[in-house]
């Protein structure tokens, strides 16, 4: 089993509508989680971190955490093309130092 | 700030050759990372440098050495390269260890080896 898991897609969504992207992972003991976008061609960048049960809003971006599923979600409302990439989710324990662990990604299209 | 800077951008090699990828960060981090990426792999770690002058081995350090030179720089070098390193290499830094651990990433050098 990978540590964090998502489903590689493609993902494809209509224009304006709510993109929901899923990661799972296995260290129970995992403490902070992230989500990076990265387009084609480009490098990861930050969009959300969360660490605490619940959702956390951040403009058109929800991050979920469930703890006790061990699942991290990522909602995208309003979705546009420009959200077209892929989204790439990592998890943090403070006892493996510094490290984060990577999914392999899920590739989102958004649909004019 | 120009952020994480790597060189060079694009590489080919062939198989046997030897190469060193660089990578600096003017935020002032104290940790550094080295990752490839491969098509449906995600982001897997080969070397990491939580402070100037510690190294340690990530998921894949087989055929890779990394040098933190100050707390700048950090590079890696592929001692006699082979097909299997073709990839895409990534940079990241990070402020300090502890809860939060964002990290920024680098624009990449893509290594090709014949």
């Amino acid at each position: 089993q990978k540590e964090v898991e998502q489903n590689s897609g493609p993902l494809s969504v209509p224009e304006g509508a709510i993109a929901s992207l899923n990661c799972t992972y296995s260290d129970r003991g995992s403490q902070s989680f992230f989500w990076y976008r990265q387009y084609s061609g480009k490098s990861p960048e930050l969009i959300m971190f969360i660490y605490s049960n619940g959702d956390k809003e951040d403009g058109r971006f929800t991050a979920q955490l469930n703890k006790a599923s061990q699942y991290v979600s990522l909602l995208i409302r309003d979705s546009q093309p420009s959200d077209s990439a892929t989204y790439l989710c990592a998890v943090h324990r403070v006892e493996y130092g510094n490290k984060l662990v990577f999914g392999a990604g899920t590739i989102l299209r958004v649909k004019s | 700030n120009a952020g994480v800077t790597q060189t060079p951008k694009f590489q080919v090699l062939k198989t046997g050759q030897s190469m060193t990828l660089q990578c600096a960060q003017d935020m002032n981090h104290n940790s550094m990372y080295w990752y490839r990426q491969d098509p449906g792999m995600g982001l897997r770690l080969i070397y990491y440098s939580a402070s100037e002058g510690t190294t340690d081995k990530g998921e894949v350090p087989n055929g890779y050495n990394v040098s933190r030179l100050n707390k700048r720089e950090f590079s890696l070098r592929l001692e006699s390269a082979a097909p299997s390193q073709t990839s895409v290499y990534f940079c990241a830094s990070s402020p300090t260890s502890g809860r939060i651990n964002e990290q920024f990433f680098g624009p990449g050098t893509r290594l090709t080896v014949l």
